[in-house]
């Protein structure tokens, strides 16, 4: 089943925790990205990589550590999780830049 | 700056009527405009891109750079296009950077 598939789908974790969510495709795509969605369903981007180059990074804070071992996998590693960082988080692929983009489900992440 | 607004948080209609989903965007560049829908419980997927001009389950929408709009309309709406929609502006330069709108939920009455 060819799809952007992230993992977990829920991730309840307290303040001051670090987690990680991962993200995979296997569309044969070259960009990946990071989406957060807010509270008031207000989606925004994170973070983009191409072919495992950073090319956009949206003044996330440094908590925040994207990494992209190859082309089809981006994983976001969050150090010292703060409430406010409570937020769905989407993955998503494009075949190039402006292209379409294919979202995974979304990691809804809760900090206590 | 680059801003994509979508004034209606909610939009409520009856099955059969008439929907249109408005999208305003400010940018200086060559706009490249997109509708991604959300159906309840599946992931965030393309509705149709202003470059393909194509109707998509019936939606079409028109890019109007003298009002920089891209409203989504339905000349018949049903129950199943209940769904989250989401106008997305693509900045020019090749970065892949997509900004978002705040969303429309588009409730149809049965």
């Amino acid at each position: 089943d060819t799809a952007v598939s992230q993992t977990p789908k829920y991730l309840v974790t307290q303040m001051g925790n670090d987690k990680s969510i991962k993200c995979e495709q296997n569309l044969g795509h070259d960009t990946m990205y990071w989406y957060k969605q807010d509270s008031k369903k207000f989606l925004k981007i994170m973070f983009s990589y191409n072919n495992k180059e950073l090319i956009i990074n949206e003044t996330v804070p440094n908590r925040f550590s994207p990494k992209s071992p190859d082309k089809a996998h981006l994983n976001l590693h969050i150090n010292s999780l703060e409430l406010g960082d409570s937020a769905v988080y989407f993955c998503a692929s494009s075949q190039v830049y402006n292209s379409p983009l294919h979202f995974g489900n979304g990691t809804r992440l809760t900090v206590t | 700056a680059q801003r994509v607004t979508q004034p209606e948080k909610l939009l409520s209609v009856f099955k059969g009527a008439p929907v249109e989903l408005k999208c305003n965007y400010s940018y200086s560049g060559s706009p490249e405009l997109f509708w991604y829908v959300q159906y309840s419980r599946q992931r965030l997927q393309l509705l149709l891109r202003h470059i393909s001009r194509e109707s998509i389950k019936g939606f079409t929408a028109d890019l109007n750079k003298g009002e920089t709009s891209f409203h989504l309309k339905k000349p018949f709406a049903q129950e199943e296009d209940s769904a989250m929609y989401y106008c997305a502006l693509s900045l020019s330069g090749n970065t892949g950077k997509l900004i978002f709108g705040q969303g429309t939920t588009l409730q149809v009455k049965p």
